[in-house]
């Protein structure tokens, strides 16, 4: 496999579910992130890790839960969801967290939607 | 702190004519500036980016954009759409000097009409 994968692609809890979703890089990059896609409203960045260590949390509830166990996997554990964090959660990695100027490489996303 | 206003959420061009897509951009330190592309059931795949070495940049799929700094500006132009042009495309910036953290407008959906 190539560049960044997600999976699952589409997911469907209840609000009592605990589920995790997972993201793989295959670029060899340092850093990666959490975003958040809804609709009509701008990506939002949610976590940022640099080497398996996490240098943003932004604002984002105990409900989700991020783990970073080596540079190349990343998981975004999920607990008691609102039905407002229905949304597409995109993954990326960039070679390093600490310029401005890297490039950042998506995944597809994973489709959650929370009942 | 940075971020960008794209403006339209949705754009509408005829098959062969120009495409301009509009980002401005407010930043208080010298930017770094990126046009994503979003395809349907996709992540987002880097157009092109700005990143201070020439004002004009040129990206994939004949797109470039124009970096503004009097306007505050980076708009997206393509010289003739094309079907497969059809998708949703954000402007992100990000700070020179900062962590690598994007801030992203809300997208401009572009449709291509035959």
């Amino acid at each position: 496999e190539t560049g960044v994968t997600q999976t699952p692609r589409h997911l469907v809890m209840g609000m009592t579910n605990k589920k995790s979703l997972k993201c793989e890089q295959h670029l060899g990059h340092n850093a990666m992130y959490w975003y958040k896609q809804s609709a009509k409203k701008p990506l939002e960045l949610m976590f940022v890790y640099n080497f398996k260590e996490q240098t943003e949390n932004n604002s984002v509830p105990s409900r989700f839960s991020p783990e970073c166990p080596n540079s190349s996997h990343l998981f975004l554990h999920l607990h008691t969801l609102q039905p407002e964090d229905s949304a597409l959660y995109l993954c990326a990695s960039s070679q390093a967290g600490a310029e401005g100027s890297d490039t950042q490489y998506f995944g597809p996303g994973t489709r959650l939607t929370v009942l | 702190a940075q971020s960008v206003t794209q403006l339209g959420s949705h754009v509408s061009v005829s098959e062969g004519a120009l495409v301009l897509l509009r980002c401005n951009y407010s930043s208080s330190v010298p930017p770094y500036l990126f046009w994503y592309v979003q395809y349907p059931n996709q992540g987002l795949q880097l157009l092109l980016k700005y990143t201070s070495a020439a004002t004009l940049v040129k990206g994939i799929n004949g797109f470039e954009a124009e970096f503004k700094k009097s306007e505050t500006s980076f708009h997206l132009t393509k010289p003739s759409a094309h079907m497969s042009d059809a998708a949703e495309y954000f402007c992100a910036v990000s700070g020179r000097g900062g962590a690598n953290n994007l801030f992203f407008g809300t997208g401009t959906r572009l449709t291509v009409i035959p």
